[in-house]
Parts: C-alpha cells; structure tokens; sequence
C-alpha cells in the first residue's frame, strides 16, 4: 500500500518568515494530494490540495509543489502569522471515487511573534 | 448545515467495556470514513463506507464494527476495548466521485481512553 513520510516533525519559525513541510510518497500511481490544517482540540480541515497533472498550485499565502519523478511534494507558507501555528498534514490518494487518504506523521508548525 | 458531526467528545472506558461512537452528517455525502490519530503516527484508516449497506476495512480494523444503515450516519462500535485503543478518533465524510469532489470534510473527534 502506499506510505507517506514527513518532515520535520516540528518547526518554527519567526512571524514573518517562510515555512516549508516536506513530504514523499511511495506509490507512483498515487494522483491526489491534500494537504490539512489542524488546530488544537479540532478535526482537520483541508487548507490546500493538489492533483498529479499540475505541478504547482497557489491560494494566497499558502502554494504547494509536486514532483512527481521525486514522489514528493511540498507545502509552502510565505509571510506566515501566528494564527498559523497548528500541525499539518499531508496525504496521498490513489485514483477512486473512494479516495481512501493515507496521511503523513504530521508537523507541529509554530510561528513565534 | 451541521457538517460533520461526532458524540460524545469524550470517553473513559475500562478494559472490555463496549461502547458505539456516533458519526452523523447532514451533507449527502456517500463516502463516509474512520481514523485514529495517535502521537507521532498521523491519522490511520479503520473503516470506511462508500453508500448505505456497503462497508470495507481500512488500515487497521481489529477490534472495530462498523454499519452504514443510512446516508447520514456512521456509528464506530469498539465490542471490547482494549488500552490500545485509547486514540482520538475522528469520523470524515465527501461526495462520491473523483475531481472536485475529493474534499474530506472531519468531524471535531472523539477523545477516548481506555484504562
């Protein structure tokens, strides 16, 4: 089955300053990649995703890359906030109305003020 | 609408106790799913459900029930809880389809501990 890894378990970083999480997949037929946001005492919830045709999607602060030949992809935070400390997640999908996730380990992402 | 919505929030239980976590949504959504988050080990798949009368195992279904009688709800049922399955454990639900519809919408969770 497919297995996603991530790194770092944890990071921090100054307001202001960009945050990278990393993460690699392990099934080449995997085709969608979400990434989730979740905060203290909440369920996840879906900040970002990207599919295996695009190798790079932007919403505002947040973007995402995705190198398919590598098998790993990247959640990128530019001028980050203090309201964006939380643990992140990513996930891989294999094609399927199901859309089963396999999600990563998570990273504790904070931004001192 | 509610969205997704998980009772109780949470739980003590003894060894071999039963108990049924209640998973409900009120969006349509055919696909309805179970995790399990554990420290440093990501959310894991038990069970998931792809309509009504239709369920499949996940990644780790031991010691775990599920039915789908309805669209709406999705209850967990632990028929003899053990420590190790003391987790926070969240209900997710989307539309069926691939495309635009791949959003998993979560529910708040359930925190249990089992002594």
């Amino acid at each position: 089955g497919e297995n996603v890894e991530q790194h770092p378990s944890t990071l921090s970083v100054q307001e202001g300053d960009s945050a990278v999480i990393k993460c690699t997949y392990s099934d080449s037929a995997s085709n969608y990649f979400p990434w989730y946001k979740q905060e203290l005492g909440k369920g996840p919830q879906l900040i970002i995703d990207i599919r295996s045709n695009v190798g790079e999607k932007k919403d505002q602060r947040i973007a995402v890359t995705l190198n398919k030949t590598a098998k790993h992809f990247s959640l990128h935070i530019t001028e980050t906030q203090p309201e964006d400390s939380a643990v992140y997640f990513c996930a891989a999908s294999l094609p399927g109305s199901a859309r089963q996730l396999t999600f990563g380990s998570g990273t504790q992402l904070t931004v001192l003020p | 609408n509610a969205g997704v919505t998980q009772t109780p929030k949470f739980q003590v239980l003894k060894t071999g106790q039963s108990m049924t976590l209640q998973c409900a949504q009120d969006m349509n959504h055919e696909y309805m799913s179970w995790y399990r988050q554990d420290p440093g080990m990501g959310l894991r798949l038990i069970h998931y459900s792809v309509g009504a009368g239709i369920t499949d195992q996940g990644e780790v279904p031991n010691g775990y029930n599920v039915s789908r009688s309805t669209t709406e709800d999705f209850p967990l049922r632990l028929l003899s809880a053990a420590p190790s399955q003391t987790s926070v454990y969240f209900c997710a639900s989307k539309l069926r389809g691939q495309g635009t519809t791949d959003t998993q919408y979560f529910g708040p969770g359930t925190r249990l501990t089992v002594l």
